[in-house]
């Protein structure tokens, strides 16, 4: 089933601890992305990757990286998360020509 | 500065009223815009894009440039059309780069 995965869905961490949630797609898709929802703010774009080793940043990218070494996979990396990235976060990915993004299940996160 | 307003949070309507969901957008360029429904337990998928002129659902939305709005409708709504309804922009037309800009969302709730 064409999809987009990410893990975990669910995550309680402490502040300061380093962690990475997993996006991949079985799409071959060229393009990724990764969003924040937040209550009355929407989705915020925080990265977005056009290929591999081909990233930028999106409208909320502070505290955040990402890496794109293949195709299919874009890992989000919270080198010292602090309470104010809990959130609710997607990732997408779509191809290239075709501005439709494929949206991940979401992942949970509550920094404590 | 690029930028896409919902501004309603919440919009209630009884089953076979009319619905508009109200987008505007800021983007001095020539954008493509789009409508993405997220139903509950769901992920966010796309409804429809300006560029396509199609009905999905029932739903309509028109560009209108002069007015800077992406308003979405439908004549009749049904139940099944509660969910939480996102306005996007893409703000390089067809170049193609992955960016989009989310507005900050509107709860549909049609009542029975």
């Amino acid at each position: 089933e064409a999809q987009v995965t990410q893990n975990p869905r669910y995550l309680i961490t402490v502040t300061g601890k380093k962690l990475t949630v997993t996006c991949s797609q079985n799409m071959n898709h060229e393009y990724m992305s990764w969003y924040r929802q937040d209550p009355g703010l929407g989705l915020r774009q925080i990265y977005y990757s056009m290929n591999v080793e081909v990233t930028d940043k999106g409208d909320v990218p502070e505290g955040y990286k990402v890496s794109r070494k293949e195709k299919r996979n874009f890992p989000l990396i919270l080198e010292s998360p602090s309470p104010n990235q809990t959130s609710l976060y997607f990732c997408a990915s779509n191809p290239r020509y075709q501005e439709t993004q494929y949206f991940g299940p979401g992942t949970r996160l509550l920094v404590l | 500065a690029q930028r896409v307003t919902q501004p309603e949070k919440l919009l209630s309507v009884f089953k076979g009223a009319p619905v508009e969901l109200k987008c505007n957008y800021s983007y001095s360029g020539s954008p493509e815009l789009f409508w993405y429904v997220q139903y509950s337990r769901q992920r966010l998928q796309l409804l429809l894009r300006h560029i396509s002129r199609e009905s999905i659902k029932g739903f309509t939305a028109d560009l209108n440039k002069g007015e800077t709005s992406f308003h979405l409708k439908k004549p009749f709504a049904q139940e099944e059309d509660s969910a939480m309804y996102y306005c996007a922009l893409s703000p390089y037309g067809s170049s193609n780069t992955g960016k989009l800009i989310f507005g900050q969302g509107t709860t549909l709730q049609v009542k029975p």
